[in-house]
């Protein structure tokens, strides 16, 4: 059984904070895909990454990265010098490469930025 | 935008009657998925579809059926809604140039159903 787990349910940041949301995923499967997903308050889901098991190299876009460990089955998200814009529902998500199209979503972590 | 419409977008019902949700895209993508999404929960898989007429069941798939006679139109069907299938409803695609199916899901703009 696959399973995400994203223990911080809320975190507050005054703006220009650095933040890590916190993601551990469980599988028994050794190639599988994680993902990290946007919700704003407008309620869309907007994909940001994804990235294979294979490939444990640490991700950079612009204030955000994402910091992959195989050892610890964790797969962290750090959004540098946030923004109120930064302000939304952050999901972790889990594909096992033998789960069919079964994503399994972490229940989410929400991020306020404060002025 | 991966050119998904959920419609409707918003609908109150009352518990007992039949309510289909329709999921339409325009870029001839192969396989659509129907979640659910619940506090606490993250989403959850429903069912999902690869190909017409070809669908299979997810993670928390009883209550709800699915039909796919299009490729563009995948419909979810609660036959007797009941108050626990109150939540938001989204489909996803996964884009039809690439078809792996361990490739990103993009999702429609969601429906939220109330049900009382």
């Amino acid at each position: 059984a696959q399973k995400v787990t994203q223990a911080q349910t809320e975190i507050s940041v005054v703006e220009k904070e650095d933040v890590t949301l916190d993601c551990v995923y469980e599988t028994r499967d050794t190639t599988y895909y994680l993902f990290w997903y946007k919700q704003p308050p407008s309620g869309e889901l907007v994909f940001l990454i994804r990235r294979n098991s294979f490939d444990e190299q640490n991700e950079i876009s612009g204030r955000y990265s994402w910091n992959f460990q195989k050892s610890t089955s964790s797969f962290n998200f750090t959004i540098t010098a946030s923004q109120v814009v930064d302000s939304a529902v952050y999901f972790c998500a889990l594909l096992p490469n033998n789960a069919g199209n079964m994503l399994t979503f972490g229940g989410g972590t929400r991020l306020m930025v404060k002025p | 935008d991966a050119g998904i419409t959920q419609s409707p977008r918003h609908k109150v019902t009352e518990t007992g009657t039949p309510v289909t949700l329709r999921c339409h895209q325009t870029e001839n993508h192969r396989y659509m998925y129907w979640y659910r999404q619940d506090p606490g929960h993250g989403l959850r898989l429903i069912h999902y579809s690869y190909g017409v007429k070809d669908t299979d069941k997810g993670e928390v798939s009883d209550g709800y059926s699915v039909s796919r006679s299009k490729t563009e139109d995948f419909l979810l069907t609660l036959e007797s809604a009941t108050s626990s299938q109150t939540s938001v409803y989204f489909c996803a695609i996964t884009p039809a140039n690439r078809e792996d199916v361990a490739d990103t899901q993009y999702f429609g703009p969601g429906t939220r159903l109330t049900v009382l």
